[in-house]
Formats: C-alpha cells, sequence, structure tokens
C-alpha cells in the first residue's frame, strides 16, 4: 500500500536548536498525521492536518503540507533530550481507512 | 484514564501453538485495528473494525484472525503461529476510521521459535 517516506532517516541535533523531519507521499491523500514513538513504546498522536490545510501548530511543533509537491514537514523547535524518539508521518487516503505509515525519522537530542 | 489497553506485554511461543493477544479500549471508539512493527518495514496493517462485527483485512492479514463481538475488545488470534510472525504488535482505536488521531496500545512483543 501507498506509504509515506520520511527524511532523514537518523537526525541528531541539540538541545535548543529546532529539528525538521519531512515526509513525502505518492497518491492524493484525505489527510496526514504525525506520530511519535519512544524506543519500543507505543505510539503517540502528535498532529494532524487535513488536504485543504497549508499549516498547523500544537504547542512547539509546526506541521507544514504541500499536496502539490505531495510533501509534508514536522518542525520541532527549541527541541528537548525528552524530545529523543522516532517520528513517523501517517497518510490516509479519500478511499481508504488505514494509517499508511513511513519508516520514521529517528531523532537524537544531546544535552 | 483514555487508553488501550494490550496483553500480553511480552510474550514467547512455540511454533504452532494457538495464541490471542487481546485488545480493549475504553473511549467508546467505533474504529480499531492491528498493526505490526518490523525494522526496516515500518508499520504495517493486519486487520481493522469499523464496528462490532465488521471487520475486514489490512496489507498482510496472512496467518491472522480478528473478531469483533463487543465495541471494546479486538482480540488478535494466531491459530498456528510461525517463526516470521516474531514482531512487535500494535493495537489502535480512533473515531471514525484514520480521519482523527489514533490512540495506541503499548504494544505487544512477540516471539515464536
Amino acid at each position: 500500500s501507498q506509504q509515506g517516506e520520511e527524511d532523514p532517516q537518523a537526525l541528531s541535533i541539540q538541545e535548543g536548536e529546532n529539528a525538521t523531519m519531512n515526509c513525502s507521499y505518492k497518491t492524493s491523500i484525505n489527510n496526514l498525521q504525525w506520530y511519535r514513538q519512544n524506543s519500543g513504546r507505543g505510539l503517540v498522536h502528535l498532529i494532524l492536518i487535513r488536504s485543504n490545510e497549508r499549516e498547523k501548530h500544537s504547542g512547539r511543533l509546526r506541521v507544514t503540507l504541500d499536496t502539490s509537491k505531495k510533501s509534508s514537514s514536522l518542525l520541532i523547535t527549541a527541541s528537548r533530550a525528552a524530545d529523543t524518539a522516532s517520528y513517523f508521518c501517517a497518510t490516509v487516503l479519500n478511499s481508504g481507512y488505514a494509517l499508511n505509515f513511513g519508516k520514521g525519522t529517528s531523532l537524537l537530542v544531546t544535552p | 484514564e483514555a487508553q488501550v489497553t494490550q496483553n500480553p506485554r511480552y510474550l514467547i511461543t512455540v511454533t504452532g501453538k494457538k495464541l490471542t493477544v487481546t485488545c480493549s479500549q475504553n473511549m467508546n471508539h467505533e474504529y480499531m485495528s492491528w498493526y505490526r512493527q518490523d525494522p526496516g518495514l515500518g508499520l504495517r496493517q493486519i486487520y481493522y473494525s469499523m464496528n462490532v462485527e465488521v471487520t475486514d483485512k489490512g496489507d498482510v492479514p496472512e496467518g491472522y484472525k480478528v473478531s469483533r463481538k463487543e465495541k471494546r475488545n479486538f482480540p488478535l488470534i494466531l491459530e498456528s503461529p510461525s517463526p516470521n510472525q516474531t514482531s512487535l504488535y500494535f493495537c489502535a482505536s480512533s473515531n471514525q476510521g484514520a480521519y482523527y488521531g489514533y490512540t495506541f496500545g503499548s504494544g505487544t512483543r512477540l516471539t515464536v521459535v
């Protein structure tokens, strides 16, 4: 099934810096969601952006969506060590009910 | 607390021995789903259910069964587990399918030897 693809696969930054992760997908979507997963644990829903939206904010998170380029980005501002985790984008097609996950970006934030 | 509860968290079993992983949610969600997560392959949907007695296959349903007799419960059944089903399994629930965010369980790490 169609999947999002995150870029980069791994990202290492220092506390206080901003982290940007990108997601590209292949076909038209209903919405795109970002999730965080701490090592070996369940996924936590961060933010959802619908196909008719271009930007959304939630706390230190900013998500953009460019449907013409079929891409999205997740920006975490002023990162903290606690932000260390894997981040996944997941797309939802207009015709479907499934979350189609990418393989994730592994973020390491060092003090 | 709103949550999805999976049991067990860890399970080691032998090939061919039937097992059930339970999943229960307390949010009155209509939609429930099972995913497996494997290194290099990401998360893939196994089965989903849009409501009681309504289930359908996801991307990788072979070797698995599900049932949805009650709204809150969505067990995953492996009738004859094989080593290629060794994986990390997640149950998730949502209102109105994937048009809102999902709540995930903490995961079940299954090893089949």
